[in-house]
């Protein structure tokens, strides 16, 4: 069965350095999320990409946050400079088409010292 | 502004019996609703999905009833499992973009 990847699994890095995930969706599926999990909390979508276009970063703290998709397959995600309060899990997704089911990779444990 | 909440953080049952997750939402746009459930370290796993043209939707174990004039959505798990011991999440979506709640952790009792 096909499943979005994710790596690295867990990440520990220290505030003020930078950090970067990344996620391969799976085959075919043109829309890619990235969204943010704080313990206790759900998902909350940072970026949503269609092929390689943002059509949602509402939510991405720019000024240390940025996403790139730029051959709308893989994408990465960077944290620069990263802060105690980025200790999150990072979770990709993706879906298909108009089916809005959205399947999550494994996410990236991060924990920011 | 919390549009999709799940107002129990927890919820405990006996193996067997029914497990009954509520989630109220607020933004009358939303025509897609779905369940996820995530163990500890991994990612949401998609359970079931609900659109707004439907009330009810059953998917072996597991049903989700949507009540459009209540803003209220439920899943229903008959019977329960220890192995259902998770966190739930419902979302919903009024385009591709999901919204989340803030999960309700079910425990089933041996």
């Amino acid at each position: 069965e096909a499943e979005v990847a994710q790596s690295p699994r867990y990440k520990i890095t220290e505030k003020s350095q930078a950090v970067a995930f990344w996620c391969d969706p799976i085959s075919g599926h043109a829309t890619l999320y990235w969204y943010r999990q704080i313990l206790g909390q759900g998902p909350e979508l940072l970026v949503q990409f269609q092929d390689e276009s943002v059509v949602d970063d509402s939510q991405l703290p720019k000024d240390r946050f940025s996403a790139e998709r730029l051959k709308g397959v893989d994408s990465t995600l960077k944290i620069q400079p990263a802060e105690l309060g980025d200790s999150a899990m990072y979770l990709c997704a993706s879906s298909f088409g108009k089916d809005r089911k959205a399947f999550f990779g494994q996410g990236t444990r991060l924990t920011v010292v | 502004d919390q549009q999709v909440k799940q107002n129990s953080p927890s919820l405990s049952v006996q193996e067997g019996r029914i497990s009954i997750l509520n989630c109220d939402y607020t933004n009358s746009m939303f025509d897609y609703f779905l369940w996820y459930k995530k163990y500890p370290a991994e990612g949401p796993t998609f359970l079931i999905s609900i659109s707004s043209i439907k009330d009810k939707n059953e998917d072996g174990r597991f049903t989700v009833f949507l009540n459009k004039s209540a803003k209220h959505l439920s899943l229903h798990i008959v019977p329960s499992q220890p192995g259902d011991s998770a966190v739930y999440f419902c979302a919903a979506t009024s385009g591709s973009r999901l919204t989340f709640g803030e999960g309700t952790q079910l425990t089933v009792n041996p």
